[in-house]
């Protein structure tokens, strides 16, 4: 089974800075016959369920801010937000759908400094 | 109205049944594979299950394997999942979502329904 690690646990970031999450999966999600990524992003706010704003580690999903960009390969991965928001305070999760069981990272809580 | 309604959870005793319904609406069913990912209180989400959009593939998480059945009624446009011999452990809020053509990735998602296992 693959395991994803999201680095930080939590991170504090003050408006209009730079916010920087890192996924790490136990092995390469990169399939070679189409070299894409299967590594997707979502964010989740308080009591809503998530939300996609990532697949293929760097499509980003019909109405996401362009202040968000995804980016990586292999196993390495990075969601970045270029100018901290206020509505982008929420947790993020990381997701491999290169093979079942479709494992989650344990979650990066972004909050305001 | 593109949508997911999840409906069933409840409180119930260890080794007890439970079956979970998600409603879709606003696309064509059949069409896509669905899961199930639930969220234990204040933890990450935990995918649990997927089905193909005929019925035809099953997958499970090592964690509910052999106790969780995950089926669907493209009639009816509705995914279930069956839970058997519940665990506390298996206390949480159980999403369904669709997954994007033959990619378990997922566009939408329903809001959860809560299932509390305690004696």
């Amino acid at each position: 089974d693959i395991v994803m690690t999201q680095s930080p646990d939590s991170l504090a970031v003050s408006l209009g800075e730079r916010a920087t999450i890192n996924c790490k999966s136990s092995q390469s999600v990169l399939y070679s016959s189409n070299n894409k990524n299967y590594l997707a992003w979502y964010q989740q706010k308080p009591g809503q369920p998530p939300k996609l704003l990532f697949y293929w580690a760097s499509t980003r999903e019909s109405g996401v801010p362009d202040r968000f960009s995804g980016s990586g390969s292999g196993t390495d991965f990075t969601l970045t937000i270029s100018s901290l928001q206020a509505e982008d305070v929420a947790v993020y999760y990381c997701q491999q759908y290169y093979s079942a069981p479709y494992s989650f990272g344990q979650g990066t809580e972004l909050e305001i400094k | 109205e593109v949508q997911l309604v999840g409906s069933g959870g409840g409180l119930l005793q260890p080794g007890g049944s439970l079956r979970l319904s998600c409603s879709a609406s606003g696309f064509t069913f059949s069409s896509y594979a669905m899961t199930w990912v639930r969220q234990a209180p204040g933890k990450g989400l935990e995918w649990v299950s997927g089905i193909t959009g005929s019925g035809g593939g099953t997958y499970y998480a090592d964690s509910v394997k052999g106790r969780f059945t995950i089926s669907r009624d493209n009639s009816k446009n509705t995914l279930y999942l069956q839970m058997n011999s519940l665990r506390a452990e298996d206390t949480a809020v159980y999403h369904c979502a669709k997954a994007v053509e033959t990619n378990w990735y997922f566009d939408l998602w329903g809001r959860g329904t809560l299932v509390t296992v305690s004696s």
